[in-house]
């Protein structure tokens, strides 16, 4: 069970639109429809911010939306602001009651 | 509301037993339709799964982690704990306690999203 693979960074100016992309593999992403996303500003506590692989918890802004296809999910952010420069990461169900997460994406807002 | 936090030592030995402690404040421990998990950070590094427990016991650990962890869950203290043993510096990292699970405004559960985590607590193994 590998660690899903995010890019290490991203950066877009405010208002722009970024995409952050999280490739796994058919035993993880590709086999259900159960990705979450985590945003984690620096000393804080992760926290989801898509699950379901597009679902948005209440009160997520709906600038943050979430998207599969085969083995990798992505992460959009549109109309970008300085307060989602944050780490985020990738996680997906794995089968048996097991999940893994991804490397993780720092976005910077430039 | 619903709060978690971890308690333990913040310095353990190499080769020793890490062990870590979940209490659950705010709500019951016992709710069938929750699993409660431990999650950790090494510095600077992503998130790393290590396992869950639901109330009934059952366990689930992550493949790497499963022949050094054990999990268990004490539902008359509403807490749940984490040992970790044989420890090197690679397990150097803040752990975090979480609870899987997710109710919507509607009502609808989804069981597979980390929504309620603790604060974190840093553990450093070295001699």
């Amino acid at each position: 069970q590998s660690a899903l693979t995010q890019p290490a960074s991203v950066s877009g100016s405010p208002g722009q639109s970024i995409t952050i992309s999280c490739t796994g593999t058919s035993s993880d992403i590709g086999s259900y429809n159960l990705v979450s996303w985590y945003q984690q500003h620096p000393g804080e506590v992760p926290k989801v911010m898509i699950y379901e692989d597009s679902k948005r918890p209440s009160g997520v802004a709906d600038r943050f939306s979430g998207f599969k296809s085969g083995n990798t999910a992505s992460l959009t952010i549109s109309g970008l602001q300085p307060e989602d420069e944050a780490d985020y990461f990738c996680c997906s169900y794995g089968g048996s009651n097991t999940y893994v997460f991804g490397t993780g994406t720092k976005v910077t807002v430039l | 509301q619903l709060q978690l936090q971890e308690s333990g030592p913040g310095l353990v030995k190499p080769s020793e037993t890490l062990s870590l402690t979940c209490t659950v404040s705010g709500g019951s421990i016992s709710s069938s339709s929750f699993y409660w998990g431990w999650i950790r950070q090494p510095p600077g590094k992503g998130l790393e799964w290590i396992g869950g427990v639901y109330h009934s016991g059952n366990t689930y650990y992550s493949p790497s982690l499963k022949s050094r962890v054990t999990i268990s869950i004490d539902t008359s203290k509403n807490q749940f704990s984490l040992k970790l043993k044989s420890v090197t510096a690679a397990d150097t990292a803040v752990y975090y306690c979480a609870r899987r699970g997710y109710y919507d405004s509607s009502g609808h559960y989804s069981p597979d999203v980390f929504e309620i985590w603790g604060q974190g607590t840093r553990v450093t193994v070295s001699p």
